[in-house]
């Protein structure tokens, strides 16, 4: 059975630091691009990070660049998010998820893999 | 950047009846890469539909998606209990993903 298990959120003060790691299991890890979705409380959903399967291709949402960091270990099926300079408006529930999509035919699958969230709060 | 408009903002319905959501696309689109979720309460997304109109696995046959072009359409007959969730367009994009802003459908 695919899974994707999300870690490492918390409570945290403006200014701080996190990492959130993904696990994933079921899948071949390796084969896709991986994302990072968040959802602050009581809103839609926005998209924040792109990973690439072998990582050389990387974007960012501008309300993110330069302070977070996506990166993967395709090795350990795992992909991460460090996060620094974090402000009031990046408390949010953090989801990864797998993207299938098909570069020959140009079609999108979707984000068809999703974990179950991690729950970040930046506070004082 | 493209962006995606979602209507209405809340629907209200009782069991039974048909609802019909619509996304709309700054530009045009190919129906390729339009896709929709349903999010329930305390729960992930959940992928209902891929190139505007095919079914992800799973999905029951009251959902389907329709449209072309910068409107499209997720329709369901005959709205069911666990069907009253908050649902979201996505397009694709080789340097960044949009969502709609989502529509709510509540039990009337």
């Amino acid at each position: 059975e695919v899974h994707l298990v999300e870690s490492g959120g918390g409570l945290v003060q403006p200014g701080g630091s996190l990492r959130l790691s993904c696990a994933a299991s079921g899948i071949i890890f390796s084969s896709y691009t991986m994302k990072w979705v968040r959802q602050a409380p009581g809103k839609g959903l926005e998209w924040i990070s792109s990973i690439s399967s072998s990582s050389s291709i990387i974007y960012y949402a501008d309300s993110v660049k330069g302070r977070f960091t996506v990166s993967r270990d395709n090795a350990k099926n795992s992909l991460f998010l460090q996060m620094s300079s974090l402000r009031d408006e990046d408390t949010a529930v953090y989801y990864c998820a797998r993207e299938f999509y098909d570069f020959e035919s140009h079609y999108y699958y979707g984000l068809d893999v999703w974990g179950q969230g991690t729950t970040v709060t930046v506070s004082s | 950047e493209i962006v995606l408009t979602q209507s209405p903002g809340t629907l209200s319905l009782s069991p039974g009846e048909r609802a019909t959501l619509s996304c709309r696309a700054s530009q045009s689109i190919s129906s390729n890469i339009l896709v929709w979720y349903q999010q329930k309460p305390g729960q992930a997304p959940r992928l209902l539909i891929h190139g505007a109109s095919s079914r992800a696995n799973g999905i029951p046959d009251r959902f389907s998606g329709s449209g072309s072009g910068t409107d499209f359409t997720l329709t369901i007959n005959r709205v069911e209990p666990e069907d009253f969730a908050v649902y979201y367009c996505q397009q694709y994009g080789s340097s960044r993903n949009t969502f709609g802003q989502g529509t709510k459908l509540e039990i009337k």
